[in-house]
């Protein structure tokens, strides 16, 4: 099985840079994916790292250690538009199976304020 | 435009009823999945299929069917067996099992 961590809620100002943190533990990791989810809607694709390093793309960056177990997602100059649930998933091989298994989080909700 | 579609996106039945959830695609997609949301809860995967004609439990399978006929298609039937069926549902489909997931915008279901 797996375990993700991360934090429930943040709060953080237009304009800002703020990063949203994703611990996790799994035996066969195979990818780490970012997704965005509004309010009530569904859930859309942001990034996905499976190699060590920085992922940039546009105004957001997902970054990956897998020695630690950890990415974040950085979002830079912060639109009202961000406040948004942000959902890390872990995708792991499926022992014996020899397919994938995704997880997700239970997603942190980011407001921003003016 | 390509893309995955759920209806209805708002769903209300009685007690002891069971209900239809329905998800279609036109990507082309080998992989179907349906997960439930609480609030405050991530995505709980309720069933996957990774190819026609075949399906697997997920981790809350309990309560709900599915049947996979068809490559576009994968409803979801919340059956009277399942305890606490209030929730909004999601459909995603993904090219293989486990690559990149596009979802379908949800049926909020409530249950009387």
């Amino acid at each position: 099985g797996q375990n993700i961590d991360q934090p429930t809620e943040m709060t953080a100002t237009e304009g800002a840079i703020v990063q949203i943190n994703c611990t996790y533990q799994t035996s066969g990791f195979n990818g780490l994916f970012w997704y965005q989810q509004h309010a009530g809607e569904a859930p859309t694709f942001l990034s996905y790292n499976v190699l060590d390093g920085l992922e940039e793309k546009g105004r957001f960056s997902s970054f990956l250690s897998r020695s630690k177990g950890y990415s974040y997602l950085l979002l830079k100059e912060l639109q009202m538009k961000d406040s948004a649930s942000y959902l890390c998933a872990v995708r792991d091989t499926y022992s014996g199976a020899g397919s994938y298994q995704l997880t997700f989080g239970k997603g942190t909700k980011l407001s921003v304020i003016p | 435009d390509g893309g995955i579609t759920q209806s209805p996106k708002y769903l209300f039945r009685k007690e002891g009823q069971n209900v239809t959830l329905s998800c279609e695609q036109n990507l082309n997609h080998d992989a179907m999945y349906w997960y439930r949301q609480d609030p405050g809860q991530g995505l709980r995967l309720i069933y996957y299929s990774q190819i026609v004609n075949d399906f697997q439990k997920g981790d809350i399978a309990e309560g709900y069917s599915v049947s996979r006929e068809k490559k576009e298609s994968f409803p979801l039937t919340v059956t009277s067996a399942q305890k606490n069926p209030t929730a909004f549902y999601l459909c995603a489909s993904s090219i293989g099992y486990g690559d990149e997931a596009f979802f379908g915008q949800g049926t909020r279901l409530t249950v009387v």
